[in-house]
């Protein structure tokens, strides 16, 4: 089946600090990648969708200048977390569609990254 | 909007028996998916089972099956000899035709006694 892999999957800054999220698909091409947000027990939830070569649509409430996402290619995206504070600390997973296939109607999910803001 | 709904925060079933897990949508949508995915401990999002809206038969997957009632917007979960392994977080979600993004119910917690 299809590969999505995250890096890194656990990363600790300090309050104030960039931290930027690699999503890869290992062997498809993705013109569409997703990024999601899961706080403890809760469900996920979608922040922004990633079309490979155009800006993202970040959904309603999801801070653009805070959540930086490009993709640049058809295999990676990358999500940038600006000036990170303790609320950002949460579990982010990313998701890609293949663009064509039998495949194309599902999402493939990467392991998640979680990161903790100090 | 889409909107999920799985009114079952937790489930526990024994080793080897049938647990059924809940699920209902509302969409104006005629064309759309719906999955259900399994989240255990790891935090690995995996996909369990889905359904073409247009597919009057139900899906099956090994032990997996999909009471889908279309009219109803009900999209249930059977799992059948439930394993140890079976333990997780189960979400249900939709997807319209035309988008691929989805949209999550809150999710059931099942555990497998043993």
């Amino acid at each position: 089946g299809a590969v999505v892999s995250q890096h890194p999957s656990r990363v600790i800054c300090k309050s104030g600090t960039s931290v930027k999220i690699e999503c890869r698909s290992l062997d498809f091409q993705a013109t569409t990648m997703f990024w999601y947000r899961q706080f403890p027990k809760q469900s996920l939830m979608l922040m922004a969708t990633s079309n490979e070569g155009s800006k993202a649509t970040y959904e309603q409430g999801v801070e653009k200048d805070k959540f930086l996402i490009n993709h640049a290619s058809l295999t990676l995206s990358t999500l940038t977390v600006t000036s990170a504070h303790p609320e950002d600390s949460s579990f982010y997973i990313c998701s890609a569609s293949e663009t064509s296939g039998w495949n194309s109607n599902e999402q493939f999910f990467g392991p998640g990254t979680r990161l903790t803001v100090l | 909007a889409q909107t999920v709904t799985q009114s079952q925060p937790e489930m526990s079933v024994q080793e080897a028996e049938t647990v059924t897990l809940s699920c209902t949508y509302d969409t104006s949508e005629n064309n759309y998916y719906l999955f259900w995915y399994k989240q255990p401990p790891s935090r690995q999002m995996i996909l369990v089972i889905r359904q073409e809206a247009y597919k009057q038969q139900n899906a099956t997957e090994n032990r997996f099956s999909v009471n889908f009632q279309k009219a109803a917007k009900s999209f249930s979960l059977k799992i059948s000899d439930s394993q140890l392994g079976d333990t997780a977080m189960y979400f249900c979600a939709f997807r319209e035709g035309s988008n691929y993004k989805l949209t999550f119910g809150k999710g059931t917690l099942l555990t497998v006694n043993p």
